[in-house]
């Protein structure tokens, strides 16, 4: 059981380059989400999927773009990098989306734009 | 709009003290909240939790915290620290009353060293 696997571990795109993080669980969670952290602000949250077919704005989407693929995956695209996208991104997923649910987190991909 | 505050960037404590992480909320409704625990290079883990009931949490690791609704405050508690505690610490809130309120909203972390 591993939990929730995000690929790659470290990347660094050139400015208006693309990419997609990958991410996946295997706890037949219904709740995905991406985050970013930058030092000092804690994390924000850029997207989320309620459940499979859907997703959803969060606090920091600008720039973003997102796919759930199925129940499992939840990749998370930038589609023309900018340096203001550095950060640690982590994708986390959650039983459901009630309010007491935790949520369990990925180890995270450390993005570097140039 | 929900809100963390966790008004220590820092907090030191000797090996074997009790240590205390501070942490305050605002929200317009009843809070869910939460504390995750971040090591170097990891991913968060999740701590424990107030949902409901007994305003004494435990939780993982020897952990706990209280909830005090007077004053909007869930601080985290260990009574003897460990070195391997040494870590980033964030507390989190959700609205309980915000439909479609899927926002957990995090403070922007403690980091706690303890000092051997």
């Amino acid at each position: 059981n591993a939990g929730v696997t995000q690929t790659p571990k470290f990347q660094v795109l050139k400015t208006g380059q693309s990419m997609t993080l990958q991410c996946a669980q295997d706890m037949n969670h219904n709740s995905m989400y991406w985050y970013r952290q930058d030092p000092g602000m804690g994390l924000r949250l850029i997207y989320y999927s309620a459940s499979e077919g859907t997703t959803d704005k969060g606090e920091v989407p600008n720039g973003y773009n997102v796919s759930r693929l199925n129940k499992r995956e939840f990749s998370l695209r930038l589609e023309s990098a900018a340096p203001s996208q550095t950060s640690v991104y982590f994708c986390a997923s959650s039983i459901g989306t009630n309010s007491y649910n935790e949520q369990f987190f990925g180890p995270g991909t450390r993005l570097t734009v140039l | 709009a929900q809100s963390v505050a966790q008004p220590e960037d820092q907090v030191n404590v000797a090996e074997g003290n009790p240590l205390t992480v501070k942490c305050t909320y605002s929200v317009s409704g009843n809070p869910y909240l939460f504390w995750y625990v971040q090591y170097p290079n990891r991913g968060l883990q999740f701590l424990l939790k107030y949902i409901t009931g007994d305003n004494l949490v435990k939780g993982s690791y020897g952990f706990e915290a209280e909830f005090n609704k007077s004053q909007t405050s869930f601080h985290l508690k260990k009574p003897s620290a460990l070195v391997s505690d040494s870590a980033l610490y964030f507390c989190a809130v959700r609205d309980f009353s915000g439909a479609g309120s899927y926002q957990l909203t995090f403070g922007k972390g403690t980091k706690l060293s303890v000092i051997p």
